[in-house]
């Protein structure tokens, strides 16, 4: 069936490091996947998302990347700052909008 | 503008009783999905809603969960006779709906349920 598996499960930078965090899907006909951050007691916010028909999208210090061959897409962080910790969960939908979660990071950035 | 509003924010219930939880979209989404989040299932997809219609109810776990969805707004989730393992978090989220288009889906902030 459809799957995403995400990975680290945690991760811990020092402030103002990269991180990176990556995902697999297995259903081929996904063709969107969006990126969510989600705080304590909140629920995920949509942080990024990038499409089947584009490799690589940026917003200021966040970029996803797509590999579609792979089937694997990643987002990376720039210049951590301590608010950016968080658990970060990738997804992956087909044209049925369902969405499929990765199993979530814990990021943690340290000041 | 207002973003997906889910109530209660908390729910405690004792097993065998019934549970009824809402989700207001944001105005003008007609899709509708619930996912359910429980520290060892992760995020999972219950159902999906297109306007007052669920065309995909996959995701529902058994018997004892249904949704509803009238005037293309409101939704209802329900859980009768509650068992422990239905302790979780319940979010709501809505979207736009296009012609063999995805779009983003905007999440509440989730009502969290106890089972006692």
């Amino acid at each position: 069936g459809e799957n995403v598996e995400q990975h680290p499960s945690t991760l811990s930078v020092q402030e103002g490091d990269s991180a990176v965090i990556k995902c697999t899907y297995s259903d081929s006909a996904s063709n969107y996947f969006p990126w969510y951050k989600q705080e304590l007691g909140k629920g995920p916010q949509l942080i990024i998302d990038i499409r089947s028909n584009v490799g690589e999208k940026k917003d200021q210090r966040i970029a996803v990347t797509l590999n579609k061959t792979a089937k694997h897409f990643s987002l990376h962080i720039t210049e951590t700052q301590p608010e950016d910790s968080a658990v970060y969960f990738c997804a992956a939908s087909s044209n049925t909008g369902k969405l499929i979660f990765g199993q979530g990071t814990t990021l943690q950035v340290k000041p | 503008g207002a973003g997906v509003s889910q109530s209660p924010s908390n729910k405690v219930t004792e097993k065998g009783k019934d549970v009824e939880l809402r989700c207001d979209p944001i105005s003008g989404h007609t899709a509708l999905y619930w996912y359910r989040q429980s520290l060892g299932q992760g995020l999972e997809f219950l159902i999906y809603f297109q306007g007052n219609s669920a065309p995909d109810k996959s995701g529902l776990p058994s018997d004892r969960f249904s949704a509803e969805r009238t005037g293309g707004s409101v939704s209802t989730l329900t859980i009768q006779r509650t068992q422990q393992e239905d302790s979780a978090v319940y979010l709501c989220a809505s979207s736009l709906v296009g012609f063999r288009e995805i779009y983003e889906q905007y999440f509440g902030p989730g009502t969290r349920l106890t089972v006692t």
